[in-house]
């Protein structure tokens, strides 16, 4: 069965800083999907970042980017130049065709 | 364009009862997803529809059940509430297609069991 695996229960992080928060997955599939998603306190599921998993280059979307290690199974999220908005629960995801699986989240705490 | 919308908010119910939340996808979205969230923890997948048949299942009692309708909205259906039901219910759609497309999310159902 495809899990996926948050070792940091918490992060901290200075504002303006950059913070990396790391995520395992297991997996016997070829073709999957593997994203980040941000759930702040008002609790909804904001899609910060998408990895193909045949795509060697790694994703990036402004301040987010990952470092997607397919062989090793790895799926980091580097946040840049961290802000007080950042400051949320992170989760990491894996998605095949019919499955969807999430880790269970990094809480991010951003200090001013 | 309006995101996913569910309803209620919030919900309370007394155990053995029955709840039905509703989910309307982002318009031209033919996939609805059904997730569990108790708090502290990751979704768990309940469900994933495709026009308007059963496309995924995850490890949850024949006590969920869901449909999805010609509109593509859905119903999640639980019966004989425990209080280990309590969570967030979650509600994704996605673009035209079974592809693996990014799913978005709405703000969910919060059910309180007593």
């Amino acid at each position: 069965a495809q899990t996926v695996t948050q070792s940091q229960p918490e992060m901290s992080v200075q504002e303006a800083e950059t913070v990396t928060l790391s995520c395992t997955y297991d997996t016997s599939e070829s073709d999957y999907y593997l994203f980040w998603y941000k759930q702040p306190p008002s609790r909804q599921m904001i899609l910060v970042i998408r990895q193909e998993a045949y795509k060697q280059q790694n994703a990036t979307e402004n301040r987010f980017s990952v470092n997607f290690q397919k062989a090793a199974k790895s799926f980091s999220l580097k946040i840049s130049d961290s802000q007080l908005g950042d400051a949320a629960m992170y989760f990491c995801a894996y998605r095949s065709l019919n499955d969807m699986r999430f880790g269970a989240g990094t809480r991010l705490t951003v200090k001013p | 364009d309006a995101g996913v919308t569910q309803s209620p908010t919030h919900l309370i119910k007394t155990r053995g009862q029955h709840v039905t939340l509703r989910c309307s996808p982002i318009s031209g979205h033919k996939s609805v997803s059904w997730y569990q969230q108790v708090l502290g923890q990751g979704p768990q997948f309940i469900f994933q529809y495709y026009e308007k048949e059963e496309r995924g299942r995850g490890n949850f009692p024949d006590r969920f059940s869901a449909r999805q309708f010609p509109n593509y909205s859905s119903e999640l259906n639980v019966n004989a509430l425990l209080l280990g039901d309590s969570a967030l219910y979650l509600c994704a759609s996605s673009s035209p297609g079974q592809g693996v497309y990014e799913q978005y999310f709405g703000p969910g159902t919060r059910l309180t069991v007593t």
